[in-house]
């Protein structure tokens, strides 16, 4: 069964802190997708990244970056110089790859918060 | 990207009413489309997959005659809550799933908040 653990459900940095979300998956595919949302206040999610299991090259936008260890299931977010508009929900996701309707399981979220 | 709307983005009804979400891919013929609920300060949970032109896929624990799908195009499909209650209240998400090159992209739409009184 594919699984998803956000363990850390809420964080609180200053601004200007680097903060990193952490992600666990489980999953018997070989191949499969990882996702990073971001839900505002608004509701609306924000797509963020999208990572496809044969790649595990680390990805960097801007301030945003991301982790993608294999070995230990790992797909960890990190954002550097924090800004108050950064405070959201943020959800890890997974589906398989390459598969018609394929559903996105996601993890629990972490609440950020960014504090002035 | 491509474009999916939710209509209407708010909704207040009493209980025992229904109510019907709208979900639309703008620019984009979708396959198939997924209903997703997400409780206060929870995640989303997949309610359901609809393919076009056939009878959707409702997950455990999802009460098909309570939330009826309809998915009569490639662009529109549509969840109707029945004999709405209180605990129905819920973000509703819809999204569409569209076929690009050897993969699949799923597009969300804004979403839909039903509060049932």
């Amino acid at each position: 069964a594919q699984k998803v653990t956000q363990a850390q459900t809420e964080i609180s940095v200053v601004e200007k802190e680097d903060v990193t979300l952490d992600c666990v998956y489980e999953t018997r595919d070989t191949t499969y997708y990882l996702f990073w949302y971001k839900q505002p206040p608004s509701g609306e999610l924000v797509f963020l990244i999208r990572r496809n299991s044969f790649d595990e090259q680390n990805e960097i936008s801007g301030r945003y970056s991301w982790n993608f260890q294999k070995s230990t299931s790992s797909f960890n977010f990190t954002i550097t110089a924090s800004q108050v508009v950064d405070s959201a929900v943020y959800f890890c996701a997974l589906s398989e790859a390459w598969v018609s309707a394929s559903k996105i399981i996601f993890g629990s979220g972490t609440r950020l918060s960014i504090r002035p | 990207g491509a474009v999916v709307s939710q209509h209407p983005s708010r909704v207040i009804c009493k209980s025992g009413t229904s109510v019907k979400i709208e979900c639309r891919s703008l620019d984009f013929q979708a396959t198939t489309m997924f209903w997703y609920r997400q409780f206060p300060k929870k995640s989303l949970m997949l309610m359901a997959t609809s393919n076009e032109g056939s009878k959707a896929t409702y997950e455990q624990g999802v009460e098909k005659d309570k939330f009826l799908i309809n998915h009569a195009s490639l662009t529109l499909s549509t969840l109707t809550v029945t004999s709405a209650h209180p605990e129905d209240s819920s973000f509703y998400i819809c999204s569409g799933q569209v076929r690009q090159g050897a993969g699949y992209e799923q597009y969300f739409g804004p979403g839909t908040r039903l509060t049932v009184t």
